[in-house]
């Protein structure tokens, strides 16, 4: 089974439209974020989620909207895409918010071209 | 505000030579994490480092946490192929509520045979 599951894992949409990208985890995880990584590979965190409760939330783009239903699921949606939206969204989890000494599983990735 | 520095952001090196990736953070860090990523796949734990001067090994993989908990290395003997990748650091900060990772920009390592 996998730990934490993101679909779809490819993406190929045109601009101005508006797109999903869905997260789970079975690992009882309390904590649940959303990174982008760009062709550079750098990782930057956009929004992470404890307990369904938003505690961090980077400066991105309002189009960019996360939804947590219960804890273990995070999803993300994104209106108006643009070309700069283009890049791989990796959803992720660990047991309680990091800082106290917790691993972050990392999803497969969901890879997303804007055209 | 919170930052972690890795560098190199390139390596290159030849099969069977040495590799070495550095972090540095501005501020103390409570704990720093290691991280892999092998091309087309996503990142993978590796390690945790917490106490000052803490030095841990994985086979051929040494990580470092420096006396002050400002910087780290991860040195990796006799690369193989199997260690293509990125190689992040990952830092929490001492002071911060959230308890917030920061993860450094990454070191892209290519291992040519």
């Amino acid at each position: 089974d996998t730990a934490v599951s993101q679909t779809p894992k490819y993406l190929v949409t045109q601009m101005g439209n508006d797109k999903s990208i869905k997260c789970e985890q079975n690992l009882g995880h309390d904590t649940m974020y959303w990174y982008k990584q760009d062709s550079k590979k750098f990782l930057k965190i956009m929004f992470s989620y404890n307990n369904k409760e938003l505690i961090i939330n980077e400066t991105v783009p309002n189009r960019f909207s996360p939804k947590s239903p219960d804890k273990a699921h995070l999803n993300l949606h994104i209106n108006s895409l643009e070309l700069g939206d283009s890049a791989v969204y990796f959803c992720a989890s660990s047991q309680r918010v990091t800082g106290q000494g917790n691993t972050i599983y990392f999803g497969e990735g969901s890879w997303l071209t804007v055209v | 505000g919170q930052q972690v520095m890795q560098i190199p952001q390139y390596q290159h090196v030849q099969e069977g030579e040495d590799f070495t990736t550095y972090c540095n953070s501005s501020t103390t860090l409570s704990n720093i994490q290691w991280y892999k990523q092998r091309p087309g796949g996503h990142p993978v734990f590796l390690i945790q480092l917490v106490k000052s001067g803490e030095v841990k090994k994985q086979k051929r993989l040494t990580f470092q946490f420096g006396e002050a908990k400002k910087n780290s290395s991860l040195h990796i003997t006799a690369t193989q192929t199997t260690d293509v990748g990125t190689y992040f650091c990952a830092g929490a900060d001492r002071g911060s509520t959230l308890g917030r990772l920061y993860f450094g920009r990454g070191t892209q390592l290519t291992v040519w045979p």
